[in-house]
């Protein structure tokens, strides 16, 4: 079956550390991944994706790692700031092309 | 502009009625859905309508019901309501499947 597992459910950092928030997932034919950011009261955001024929996607302050053998995604944050505390997802392409959404991790940036 | 746009954003109904939740997305996508959010922050899809295809979550009830009159609406509507149908429902869009999906702002849906 398909199924997407994050690690830890909730992190605390301090602000201007680096933040590493995981995700493990089952289907080894995923072949593509999404992280996305969800602030209380809103809908879930894109921050970046990555296709399964890459291992390292950069963006602004993120970086995604894909780890296609132990079937492990990871997002990194450098210099976490307060306005990234949030819930991440992690989401993979499944069967029938649709997107499964992990069970989320809890960011929350210390002063 | 609103990228994809949700009516309403709280619907507080009794249980045993029908209800229906609007999407409308400007984005030009093929590819609508319809997620439903838990207490517990777990988004699950529920539908996804690509090209005029419905792809049905199997695990979803037969009472809800999605409507799409065009590519740009995807409409959810929900027929005897239940006390367990209370959540936060989001409505998104893609160019196609499989790629980046927008979202809307949510409905909060409870059921007394």
């Amino acid at each position: 079956g398909e199924s997407v597992g994050l690690h830890l459910p909730t992190l605390s950092v301090q602000e201007g550390d680096n933040s590493i928030i995981n995700c493990a997932y089952s289907n080894s034919a995923s072949d593509y991944f999404i992280w996305y950011k969800q602030e209380s009261g809103k809908g879930p955001q894109f921050i970046i994706d990555i296709r399964s024929n890459m291992d390292k996607r950069q963006g602004q302050r993120v970086t995604v790692l894909l780890n296609k053998t132990v079937k492990h995604l990871s997002l990194q944050i450098a210099a976490t700031q307060p306005g990234d505390s949030a819930v991440y997802f992690c989401a993979f392409s499944g069967s029938a092309r649709q997107l499964t959404f992990g069970s989320g991790t809890q960011l929350t940036v210390l002063p | 502009d609103t990228a994809v746009s949700q009516t309403p954003k709280y619907l507080v109904t009794q249980m045993g009625n029908d209800k229906s939740i609007k999407c409308e997305q400007n984005l030009g996508h093929d590819t609508m859905y319809w997620y439903k959010q838990d207490s517990k922050k777990f988004l699950k899809i529920m539908f996804s309508y690509n090209n005029k295809e419905l792809i049905i979550n199997e695990t979803v009830p037969n009472r809800f019901s999605p409507k799409s009159p065009d590519k740009a609406h995807l409409n959810l509507h929900i027929n005897s309501l239940e006390l367990g149908d209370s959540a936060v429902y989001f409505c998104a869009s893609s160019r196609t499947l499989n790629n980046e999906q927008f979202f809307g702002p949510g409905t909060r849906l409870t059921v007394l």
